[in-house]
């Protein structure tokens, strides 16, 4: 079963509008954490926001927000008031410590966001 | 800026050839590690270092070498590479100081084998 899932491949959204990105992932770990990257044209992996699966509030970073739903298994991506800037690839990523490196990431497939002007 | 530094961004290289890219961080970490990036498919990692000891080879083909000499710097060593070794390839780096980190990723070298 895949660790991490984005159902969207693309998402359009409204300059200066809300967007939510959907992340659902499976882990039998208690302790784990999720992240969101964003990754425009030019490669760069921009690391956006983190959530601890222990943390009892939503993570929020300026205009991101991960709404997390421990119960649900998701942590989904809210970016407000989107820019055209935003317009890039968006990367869910767990880190628990089944199936090998406590270090390691597994990103989901990701989900191409374009801001419309 | 980016605290992570990768070049070249770019390369092209025949089947027969002899390359390496180099990963440079100017953060302070410890941890390093080697990201490809296929087209179509999701980050796969490829190597950890941490305190310039090699912690993780997913499986990685020897065609694939790393060196970490320091930690702040990481190469890849390349020879006798494929076509389907064309891809993004991603280095990244952590404090190294705990599981429960973040890692920061640099631009990427994009690849392509002839």
């Amino acid at each position: 079963a895949q660790k991490i899932t984005q159902t969207q491949p693309g998402m359009f959204v409204q300059e200066k509008e809300a967007v939510t990105l959907d992340c659902t992932y499976d882990t039998s770990d208690p302790s784990y954490g999720l992240f969101w990257y964003k990754q425009p044209s030019s490669g760069e992996m921009i690391f956006l926001i983190y959530q601890g699966s222990y943390d009892q509030q939503n993570a929020t970073e300026g205009r991101y927000s991960l709404n997390f739903q421990k119960a649900r298994k998701s942590a989904n991506l809210v970016i407000s008031a989107s820019q055209l800037g935003d317009s890039a690839m968006y990367f869910c990523a767990m880190r628990d410590r089944l199936g090998g490196s406590a270090r390691q990431l597994t990103f989901g497939s990701g989900t191409q966001l374009t801001v419309l002007p | 800026e980016t605290g992570v530094t990768q070049t070249p961004r770019h390369l092209v290289m025949g089947m027969t050839n002899k390359k390496s890219l180099k990963c440079e961080q100017h953060l302070g970490h410890n941890a390093m590690y080697w990201y490809k990036q296929s087209a179509k498919k999701p980050l796969e990692l490829m190597f950890v270092y941490n305190f310039k000891e090699q912690t993780e080879n997913n499986s990685v083909p020897s065609r694939f070498s790393p060196e970490c000499p320091n930690s702040s710097h990481l190469f890849l060593h390349l020879h006798t590479l494929q076509p389907e070794d064309s891809a993004l390839y991603l280095c990244a780096s952590s404090p190294g100081t705990s599981a429960e980190e973040t890692q920061y990723f640099g631009p990427g070298t994009r690849l392509l084998v002839l």
